[in-house]
């Protein structure tokens, strides 16, 4: 099962809005709405932003968003903030009853 | 307050093996699905493993099939995560995770060092 294609990187300005791109295939992204967006700063364990493609966690700011189309899922921060400079990784249910990660994205706020 | 325990990793030989333990609490343990998850040194995440509530169903990352064994005690609130046949590129952070999705809560990881 290969990883799922993030970009390395994206960055933005505070107030700015940038989006992370998850594309993977038709045996897993193309298959389910079982995507879901992971928030990772250095040296913590992973933090659950969005789950089943749209939906947010309580807890978690509205400035979230996750869409799909076809085999590429997206993950959109509005209003960039400081706080939100961290790695974000992509993972997606497949067709082996298996789950996927995305290769991750590292987000800059400038 | 949900809380996972990752305990067991440490310093192994090429072609050893360990057992991974993760201490839950604060939920239903025998009402959820649960997982492993790694995370090489300044690597990125990897699934490793997944079992089913009632351990019936396992699942495993080609990468890992047939070398490593995932079970749980519901009794004992307890996952674990039997790991063999270690090569260096199994050298991580090893987390256990309660659900991929909705409700996912992840503990801080136990680091497998593999090196003669």
């Amino acid at each position: 099962q290969s990883a799922l294609t993030q970009p390395p990187s994206v960055s933005g300005s505070p107030g700015q809005s940038v989006t992370i791109s998850c594309t993977g295939t038709n045996s897993d992204v193309g298959s389910y709405n079982r995507v879901s967006w992971y928030q990772q700063p250095p040296g913590t364990a992973p933090k659950l932003m969005i789950y089943e493609v749209t939906n947010r966690p309580s807890g978690v700011p509205d400035r979230f968003s996750g869409s799909k189309s076809g085999n590429t899922a997206s993950l959109t921060i509005s209003g960039l903030q400081a706080e939100d400079e961290a790695d974000y990784y992509c993972s997606s249910y497949t067709t082996s009853s298996t789950f996927v990660f995305g290769t991750g994205t590292k987000v800059t706020v400038l | 307050e949900v809380q996972l325990v990752e305990s067991g990793g440490g310093l192994v030989q090429p072609g050893g093996s360990l057992r991974l333990s993760c201490a839950a609490s604060g939920f239903t343990f025998g009402a959820y699905a649960m997982y492993w998850v790694r995370q090489a040194p300044g690597k990125g995440l990897e699934y490793v493993s997944s079992i089913s509530s009632n351990g019936i169903g396992t699942y495993y990352a080609n990468s890992v099939k047939g070398r490593f064994t995932i079970s749980r005690d519901n009794s004992k609130n307890k996952l674990y995560l039997q790991v063999g046949s270690l090569r260096t590129e199994d050298m991580a952070v090893y987390y256990c995770a309660r659900s991929l999705a909705s409700e996912s809560h992840w503990g801080q990881g136990t680091l497998v060092t593999v090196s003669s």
